[in-house]
């Protein structure tokens, strides 16, 4: 089946740094991609849409200048949490539609963040 | 407003043991609706995805049933195992170009030997 992969599996890092994290499909395309946070015993909720080749739709209350979000291709997209602080500590997954099947969505294995 | 809940929040059971999953919605336009299965740590992994017109589909031991005119679904889980414990999210989408998921918050499902 279909994979998407995400890139670091977990991150540590200092407050006030920036950290980016890759999702990736593996055989597949994808013109859209999704970016979800996840804290402790809740449910996924979406921060934002990411587009290929045009800006992302953020959620309201996400901070676009904060999350940045870059689809270069048909198979990468990237979050780049800037200037970490605690409170965006989270685990973070990105999910994908293919092309040939836009009903059906795959989920990365996530990331986590920590901040310290 | 466009909803999913789930019930119950939490579950304890014993191997061997069946139990079934509520989810109730309320998304317009409704799509399609989605079972996940999330272990702790990882990202969630699909195990039904039935659109309007299925009443029910099944993954092995796992059965989703459908009703759209009360807008509601389960999970059934038969002969359950170990691995079974994790959460299960119940996601439906609201179709449209943006294909939006909208999630529930989950169930949390302990299988005890």
């Amino acid at each position: 089946g279909a994979v998407v992969s995400q890139h670091p599996s977990w991150v540590i890092c200092k407050s006030g740094t920036s950290v980016k994290i890759e999702c990736r499909s593996l055989d597949f395309q994808a013109t859209t991609m999704f970016w979800y946070r996840q804290f402790p015993k809740q449910s996924l909720m979406l921060m934002a849409t990411s587009n290929e080749g045009s800006k992302a739709t953020y959620e309201q209350g996400v901070e676009k200048d904060k999350f940045l979000i870059n689809h270069a291709s048909l198979t990468l997209s990237t979050l780049t949490v800037t200037s970490a602080h605690p409170e965006d500590s989270s685990f973070y997954i990105c999910s994908a539609p293919p092309e040939i099947a836009y009903n059906e969505q795959f989920f990365g294995p996530g990331t986590r963040l920590t901040v310290l | 407003k466009n909803q999913v809940e789930q019930s119950p929040q939490s579950l304890i059971i014993l191997e061997g043991k069946n139990c079934t999953l509520q989810c109730n919605y309320t998304v317009s336009p409704f799509s399609n609706l989605r079972w996940y299965k999330q272990d702790t740590g990882r990202g969630p992994v699909s195990l039904t995805i039935m659109t309007f017109s299925e009443n029910t589909k099944s993954n092995g031991r796992y059965t989703a049933t459908l009703d759209a005119d009360t807008k509601q679904s389960s999970l059934h889980i038969t002969a359950s195992q170990l691995s079974d414990s994790a959460s299960y999210i119940c996601v439906v989408s609201a179709g449209g170009a943006t294909n939006k998921l909208i999630f529930g918050t989950g169930t949390l499902l302990a299988v005890q030997p």
